[in-house]
């Protein structure tokens, strides 16, 4: 059954140091999506992504981040100047419209 | 902006029948989703109610009342590993680009 990769699984950085998450959806989807889960609280919407723009994102969404769809696989989220605050869990999805998202595994992110 | 609140943890014995509530208010209403999220893992989509009433999957079933501005998830039969978080969310429009995510019940199943 196809399902939407991550990697790497776990990242760890120094503040102020950029980063780059990679994401690759279900191949035959057009919708993706960066969530972010701080340990022990709810999965929050950073941004979704369709045609090769940005189509919705949140407050959390600012000029700190950014995402991109390199090649017909991979879309990346990237953080320029981490924070401690930036220590989470990052889901990538995808879909093709609908309710109904498919969660990668997460990458684990941690600031020190 | 929308806003989903749900009981914070919830204990139940194997076999029985377990209700997770969610409340919520929002801007516009598109429709109610229910996510289940083992310990270290990813959200894994269970359910989706756009209509009023029951949908039933299996052992787990969600209902939905917009009059209320309320749904919520029954698993019935629990099972050990029924034991996680469970997210209400919604839709911000509806092409669903945009999910707000509940405050998340975390179910613990005992014997």
């Amino acid at each position: 059954e196809p399902e939407v990769t991550q990697t790497p699984s776990h990242q760890v950085t120094q503040m102020g140091q950029e980063v780059i998450l990679r994401c690759v959806p279900i191949s035959n989807h057009l919708y993706f999506y960066w969530y972010r889960q701080i340990l022990g609280q709810k999965v929050e919407f950073l941004v979704s992504f369709y045609n090769n723009e940005i189509s919705e994102k949140s407050e959390i969404f600012d000029d700190q981040f950014s995402v991109e769809r390199p090649d017909g696989s991979n879309f990346t989220l990237k953080i320029r100047s981490t924070k401690l605050e930036d220590s989470a869990m990052y889901f990538c999805a995808s879909n093709n419209r609908g309710e109904e998202q498919f969660f990668g595994p997460g990458t684990r992110l941690t600031v020190l | 902006g929308q806003s989903l609140e749900q009981p914070s943890e919830v204990t139940a014995v194997e076999g029985a029948i377990v209700q997770i509530n969610c409340t919520y208010q929002t801007s516009g209403f598109y429709g109610l989703s229910w996510y289940q999220q083992h310990d270290g893992g990813a959200p894994t989509f269970l359910s989706y109610n756009g209509l009023d009433g029951l949908e039933e999957t299996g052992r787990f079933s969600s209902f939905l009342s917009r009059s209320d501005s309320y749904g919520y998830l029954l698993l019935q039969e629990l099972q050990m590993k029924d034991s996680a978080s469970y997210f209400c969310a919604v839709p911000n429009s509806g092409g669903y680009q945009k999910v707000t995510f509940g405050t998340g019940t975390k179910l613990q199943v005992i014997p």
